[in-house]
This record gives structure tokens, C-alpha cells and sequence, in this order.
């Protein structure tokens, strides 16, 4: 079984400093790795993920994570935010089969002034 | 290219009540996974169907849920005799063949108020 742990429940941070949402995982079986986003009122939207390959993986909105087998983390960075950053952020984890995902418990990034 | 449309994107209802939750999955997607996010909380994995199939409902309570996604038309999501603790935000999603490596794609959600 796969579970997420979002240890962050609320990140405030001001516009234009740099953050790092932190992901952790655990899983008896290899993974793949994804980062949504959610605004308010909507539904999910991928920002990145994780499959193979290189372990730095860049996505929408300026936004990479970094995918660390041994220390078993997938953290979400952005070198600068802008308020229209503020959402909330979910982080998950699915077999290769991509069967099931498992979310973490979210992530809320407010960005101020 | 429309996504993943779920209808309503709100629905109230009483104790007891049924509740039915349709999800249209993008063109193209013949695999529909649907969640449930309770307030200040993830999305939790209730089923996933292909068509005319379940696939896996590990997730799915065991007494009045159930889910289809038949032949032709959107993927139902069934909750009878409804309770308090069935208010939440429920989420569908979609993917072509998992063997595509291709993330699910998820809708807007629908919005279930228990009065």
C-alpha cells in the first residue's frame, strides 16, 4: 500500500520569496509522482509529475520537484511566488498501473502582499 | 476539447434522500475514477470502472454507494438514504489506458450538502 504525508498543512510566504511544499512518501512498490493544484472551488489540475528519467521535473507555472528515492520526498518549489500562487496543493503517489492514487492531505500556499 | 464534466456542481438534499453524481469523461477516456475530499482533508479513492466494469471499489462504503459507468452515457455515482457525514466534495477523474502513462485528468467536482 502507498500513503502521501503532506506535513505542511498551511505555508504563508510573501510574493516573490521562493517555497518549498515538502512530500513525503512511503510505498513497498515503485511509484510514480504527481503534484496538483487546486483553486478554490475547483476540481484538481496537474502542475507536474514524475515517471522516469531525470529526477528534477519541471512543470506549469514556473513550478519543479524533486524526486529523492532515498530520502523517499517529492518537495514542490518555486524560486518566486505571485499571489495568484494561492491554492491549495496536493501531492500523490500511484502504481504503475495507475489504478489508484493516493493524495496527500494538502497543502494550503497563501501568498501575501 | 471539453474535460472531465461533472453535473450538478452543487446538490443539496435531506436525511434519507438519494444523491446521483454523473461525471462525462474527457473524449477519448474509457477509464473514470471518482474521489471524495472532505473538508480539510485529500481526496480519498472511492472506485475506479472502465466501461460496464468495476474495476476496483476498495474505497467504495459498503452499504448505500454504488457506482456505474455504462455502455453510453456519463458515470453515476449513487448515494441512497444520505447522511450528514455524506457531505463532501466528490470528484471525478479520467484517463485514457493506464498503460498510456497518462495522469488522470479530473473534473470540478460536485458539491453534496446534507441538511
Amino acid at each position: 500500500a502507498q500513503s502521501v504525508t503532506q506535513l505542511d498543512s498551511q505555508v504563508p510566504v510573501f510574493e516573490e520569496a521562493p517555497v518549498e511544499l515538502r512530500c513525503n512518501y512511503s510505498s513497498s512498490v515503485s511509484v510514480y509522482l504527481f503534484w496538483y493544484v487546486q483553486y478554490p472551488n475547483q476540481g484538481l489540475q496537474l502542475l507536474l509529475k514524475y515517471l522516469s528519467g531525470s529526477t528534477l521535473v519541471k512543470g506549469i507555472n514556473g513550478f519543479e520537484a524533486e524526486f529523492n528515492k532515498s530520502q523517499t520526498s517529492f518537495h514542490l518549489r518555486k524560486p518566486s511566488v505571485h499571489i495568484s500562487d494561492t491554492a491549495e496543493y496536493f501531492c500523490a503517489v500511484s502504481s504503475y498501473n495507475f489504478n489508484k492514487f493516493y493524495f496527500g492531505s494538502g497543502t494550503k500556499l497563501n501568498v501575501k502582499p | 476539447n471539453a474535460g472531465v464534466m461533472q453535473n450538478p456542481r452543487h446538490l443539496v438534499r435531506r436525511r434519507g434522500q438519494e444523491a446521483r453524481l454523473r461525471c462525462s469523461p474527457m473524449k477519448g477516456h474509457s477509464h473514470v475514477y471518482w474521489y471524495r475530499q472532505l473538508p480539510e482533508e485529500g481526496l480519498k479513492f472511492m472506485v475506479y470502472l472502465q466501461k460496464e466494469n468495476i474495476i476496483d471499489e476498495s474505497g467504495m462504503p459498503k452499504e448505500r454507494f454504488s457506482a456505474e459507468f455504462p455502455k453510453e452515457g456519463p458515470s453515476i455515482l449513487r448515494i441512497q438514504q444520505v447522511v450528514r457525514g455524506d457531505s463532501a466534495a466528490y470528484f471525478c477523474a479520467s484517463s485514457p489506458d493506464p498503460g498510456s502513462n497518462q495522469p488522470q485528468h479530473f473534473g470540478d467536482g460536485t458539491r453534496l450538502s446534507i441538511l
